[in-house]
């Protein structure tokens, strides 16, 4: 089955605490990104990922690290969270076949931050 | 930078009317592509329809049409025979051919009641 994972799914950490949230994907794509949803504001990119070892930012990559080691895994870090990343994380992932290539998104991690 | 805008934060239907989901959005490219997701309570995103810049026709899945009015810069949902299990958020994206990343709106909480 075509899938995106993420784990964990629920996560509620402390200040200061690194994490990863992993993400991987079966379905061969080279596009990966992470967005974090937050009431009010929809979705908002932090990161992007067009090929291994091919990373770059989107609109909020203040406070968080990527990689691309492998074309299925896009891990997302947190070096040292801090309330304000308290959100809805989601990991997508989607084929170069021009404009018409929908996003695959992940179930979700709900990330607290105390 | 690519704006999309939802101006509809919740919305009522009765069951088996139809309901329509504005979105607006602002580009200057000529290709571009708007999605429609949904979000379930559950909180996974759910692709819906696609509509292409140069596409001459409205998009069509099932019970989902694109209203593409491309002169206003609009790309409204229509619900036909809206179902119970159609309550959910819903969100408008865009992405630009010469951009990697995917833009989404604030989102419209639709609420179908029987």
């Amino acid at each position: 089955e075509a899938q995106v994972t993420q784990n964990p799914r629920y996560l509620i950490t402390v200040t200061g605490k690194k994490l990863t949230v992993t993400c991987s994907q079966n379905m061969n794509h080279e596009y990966m990104s992470w967005y974090r949803q937050d009431p009010g504001l929809g979705l908002r990119q932090i990161y992007y990922s067009m090929n291994v070892e091919v990373t770059d930012k989107g609109d909020v990559p203040e406070g968080y690290k990527v990689s691309r080691k492998e074309k299925r895994n896009f891990p997302l870090i947190l070096e040292s969270p801090s309330p304000n990343q308290t959100s809805l994380y989601f990991c997508a992932s989607s084929s170069r076949q021009g404009l018409i290539y929908e996003q695959y998104f992940g179930p979700g991690t709900r990330l607290t931050v105390t | 930078a690519q704006k999309i805008t939802q101006t509809q934060p919740g919305m009522f239907v009765q069951e088996k009317e139809a309901v329509t989901l504005d979105c607006t959005y602002d580009t200057s490219d000529q290709s571009y592509g708007l999605f429609w997701y949904k979000q379930p309570s559950s909180g996974e995103m759910i692709f819906l329809i696609y509509q292409g810049s140069y596409d001459e026709q409205n998009a069509t899945e099932g019970r989902y049409s694109l209203n593409f009015q491309k002169a206003r810069k609009s790309a409204n949902l229509v619900i036909s025979a809206s179902q119970l299990g159609d309550s959910a958020m819903y969100f408008c994206a865009m992405r630009e051919v010469n951009n990697n990343d995917m833009r989404f709106g604030a989102g419209t909480r639709l609420t179908v009641k029987p």
